[in-house]
């Protein structure tokens, strides 16, 4: 299995708080994504990465930023949590981008109360 | 309309039976196809990428046509373990890989 972790797994926060959650490789790919995926709509891309400090949007990507200040980490913050945002976030990982196959972590299921 | 559009299933099939799901895309610019496999409460897993002339692993075949723009996936002699949710992968805009809702699988001794 790719060497690809998320922290935390679970998280309850309350609604207004920050929230970052951690995606950790240690496959040294360029590229990093993260998904949230709820119940009829699949799994939609909210940022990712082409390289250190190279991040762009996704679909759904207002009322989170990311950061990328070294190759094999890329965090996800919530900047004031929302019910809305109550969701199971995946994070991927590869190696030359959309050609290539992508790697999950386990996901992180977050929910805001 | 949605870049890449599945049906949701489910599909409920016995053991041994052959079962067929459908993807359509909207990008025609779209290189890169795959089928991802996710089970309940578990991350996706790439089942298999999608070539132009059709590709084959074991039970599974995977084809692609252009000009109609949509992906299939069969699977031959059905398993118990086969019971998942299918999910269509097509590339985006550069870097991106832009997935279906999933397809939900069945099968039943």
């Amino acid at each position: 299995d790719a060497g690809i972790t998320q922290s935390p797994r679970h998280k309850v926060t309350e609604t207004g708080t920050p929230v970052t959650l951690r995606c950790h490789q240690t496959e040294n790919h360029r590229y990093m994504y993260w998904y949230r995926q709820d119940p009829g709509h699949g799994l939609r891309l909210i940022h990712y990465s082409y390289g250190v400090k190279d991040t762009d949007k996704g679909e759904v990507s207002d009322g989170y930023s990311v950061s990328r200040s070294k190759t094999e980490d890329f965090l996800l913050t919530l900047e004031s949590a929302t019910s809305s945002q109550t969701s199971v976030y995946f994070c991927a990982i590869s190696d030359r981008g959309i050609s290539t196959e992508a790697f999950f972590g386990q996901g992180t299921r977050l929910t805001v109360v | 309309r949605k870049e890449v559009e599945q049906d949701p299933g489910p599909f409920n099939v016995p053991e041994g039976a052959t079962v067929a799901f459908n993807c359509t895309y909207s990008n025609s610019a779209s290189q890169s196809f795959f089928w991802y496999r996710q089970d309940c409460r578990k991350e996706p897993k790439l089942l298999m990428s999608v070539y132009s002339s059709g590709n084959e692993d074991g039970r599974f075949t995977a084809q692609l046509n252009r000009a109609s723009q949509y992906i299939s996936l069969l699977i031959r002699d059905s398993k118990l373990s086969d019971s998942a949710t299918y999910l269509c992968v097509v590339e985006g805009d550069t870097d991106k890989l832009i997935f279906g809702t999933g397809t939900r699988l069945q099968v039943f001794p």
